[in-house]
């Protein structure tokens, strides 16, 4: 079965980075789009962007460009989502997902949500 | 970018209930439209994909309609697991709805 297992909560200061890691199993890492998306306390959700973990190509929201860097590592079946000069409205569960199927890209698997918080 | 409405923000019910939530994109989706089921702590839920067609799984008191920029979310009789934030989600480029908790009357 497919299953996406993110890693743990993070805590940084106002202007670092973080990196969040996404670990697929169940399916063939490569064959489809991973995206994220995040959501901050009491919002929405918000698309961050999406990455082709088969080449590598990555497609950005526009809100994040300049501060958002989509990467994987097809060895381990992993994909990562590097935040950059992080606010505290940066303060949110970040999630990657899995398109349902190769012609249905809307969200059918998730990762469990990984809490990253941005304080002094 | 394509804006996602959603009304109500807030929808209060009792079980049994006939419940609808509404979801008008900024200009035509076609079909690409999808409804997801969130509560508290966990990740959304895939119910509905490409406006109509139930993911496996979800009950089939849940449905899905409309085309184009106008769509509906219908749970035709409100059970108590379905206390939940639901979002529409267009996913040409993967744009999301404000949300909608139903809560309970």
């Amino acid at each position: 079965q497919v299953q996406l297992v993110q890693s743990g909560a993070e805590v940084k200061k106002p202007g670092a980075s973080v990196k969040v890691s996404c670990k697929a199993s169940g399916y063939t890492f490569t064959g489809y789009y991973m995206h994220w998306v995040r959501q901050a306390p009491g919002q929405g959700l918000e698309w961050m962007g999406r990455i082709n973990p088969n080449s590598g190509g990555t497609n950005y929201a526009q809100k994040f460009q300049g501060r958002v860097t989509m990467t994987r590592d097809t060895s381990i079946s992993t994909a990562y989502m590097e935040l950059s000069r992080l606010r505290s409205d940066d303060t949110a569960v970040y999630y990657c997902a899995r398109d349902l199927t190769l012609v249905v890209v809307a969200a059918g698997y998730w990762g469990q949500g990984t809490l990253v918080t941005v304080s002094s | 970018d394509i804006q996602m409405t959603q009304s109500p923000s807030t929808l209060s019910a009792s079980v049994g209930d006939r419940v609808t939530i509404t979801c008008r994109a900024s200009q035509s989706i076609s079909s690409w439209l999808a409804w997801y089921q969130q509560k508290p702590g966990k990740a959304p839920k895939l119910l509905i994909y490409k406006a109509s067609s139930l993911e496996s799984g979800v009950p089939s008191r849940f449905s899905g309609s409309g085309s184009g920029t106008e769509f509906t979310l219908t749970i035709s009789s409100l059970q108590p697991d379905d206390f939940a934030t639901y979002y529409c989600q267009q996913y040409t480029t993967w744009t999301f709805g404000q949300g909608t908790k139903v809560e309970i009357k």
